[in-house]
C-alpha cells in the first residue's frame, strides 16, 4: 500500500517568490493534515481538513499562506510571498477518523524548502 | 494546550533495554496518550498509544501511570535501526483533534 506522498522534495527560491507544496493521502482517508516543522523542533499543526471542508486552520498564517484540498483527496499548500522564516519541512499527513477514537495519522517524508 | 516534558536526548547501547520517559502533568483531557517517533529524514512514525493501563505491541511497550500524568515508553532490545526522535503526545483537549508536538527525545543507540 502507498503511503502519503509529497513533492517535491526540496525546493530552494528567493524571498518574495511563490511556492507550493502537493501531498496525496493515503486511500480512504478522509482526514489530511499540514504541519510546518522548524529544525529542532517538533511538527506545528498548521491546517486540518476533513473531507473538502477545512475544520482547523487557527495556526495558518492567513496574510501569505493557503491551502486547497479540491474532491477531498489531494491537497496544495501555497506561500506567497515566501520569507526568510518560512524555511522549514512542510509535512503532510493523513488519517481516517473515527468519532471519539484513536485516529493514527500516517505522516509522508516532507518537503524541505528553502528560503535565500 | 497540554504540554510534555521529555529528556533532549538518551543514550543506549545496543540490544538494552531503553526507557523513555515523559511528564504531561498539566494534562486535563481524557484522551490517548501517543507516543510518535521520527527517523532521520523522515515524517514521524505511529509508535504506540494507550489510555489508562499498561500497553504492547510489536515495537514497543507504554507504561502509563495511575494519574496519567506521566508514561514511559520502553524499547525492550534497543537497535540502531531504533535511533530517531521519539516524541510524547498528550491527550488532546475534548473536541479537538490536534496534537502537540513537543520537541521529543533523542535517541542515540549505541553499537
Amino acid at each position: 500500500e502507498a503511503g502519503v506522498v509529497q513533492s517535491p522534495r526540496y525546493k530552494i527560491i528567493e524571498k518574495k517568490q511563490p511556492v507550493a507544496f502537493w501531498c496525496n493521502p493515503i486511500s480512504g482517508h478522509n482526514t489530511l493534515y499540514w504541519y510546518r516543522q522548524n529544525l529542532g523542533q517538533g511538527p506545528e499543526l498548521l491546517i486540518r481538513y476533513e473531507n473538502e471542508e477545512a475544520v482547523d486552520d487557527s495556526q495558518l498564517p492567513k496574510d501569505r499562506f493557503s491551502a486547497e484540498r479540491l474532491k477531498g483527496v489531494d491537497s496544495t499548500l501555497k506561500i506567497q510571498p515566501a520569507e526568510l522564516g518560512d524555511s522549514a519541512v512542510y509535512l503532510c499527513a493523513s488519517s481516517f477518523r473515527l468519532a471519539g477514537g484513536h485516529n493514527e495519522q500516517f505522516f509522508g517524508p516532507g518537503t524541505r524548502l528553502t528560503v535565500l | 494546550d497540554a504540554k510534555t516534558t521529555q529528556p533532549n536526548s538518551m543514550e543506549s547501547n545496543e540490544e538494552e533495554p531503553v526507557h523513555l520517559p515523559c511528564n504531561h502533568s498539566t494534562i486535563s483531557g481524557t484522551d490517548y496518550i501517543h507516543w510518535y517517533r521520527q527517523l532521520p529524514s523522515q515524517g514521524p512514525e505511529y509508535v504506540i498509544h494507550g489510555l489508562t493501563s499498561n500497553v504492547n505491541n510489536r515495537m514497543a511497550s507504554l507504561a502509563i501511570a495511575e494519574d496519567r500524568k506521566s508514561s514511559t515508553l520502553i524499547l525492550h532490545r534497543a537497535t540502531l535501526r531504533d535511533a530517531a526522535v521519539y516524541y510524547c503526545i498528550p491527550p488532546r483537549t475534548s473536541g479537538t483533534y490536534k496534537y502537540i508536538f513537543g520537541t521529543g527525545t533523542r535517541l542515540k543507540v549505541l553499537a
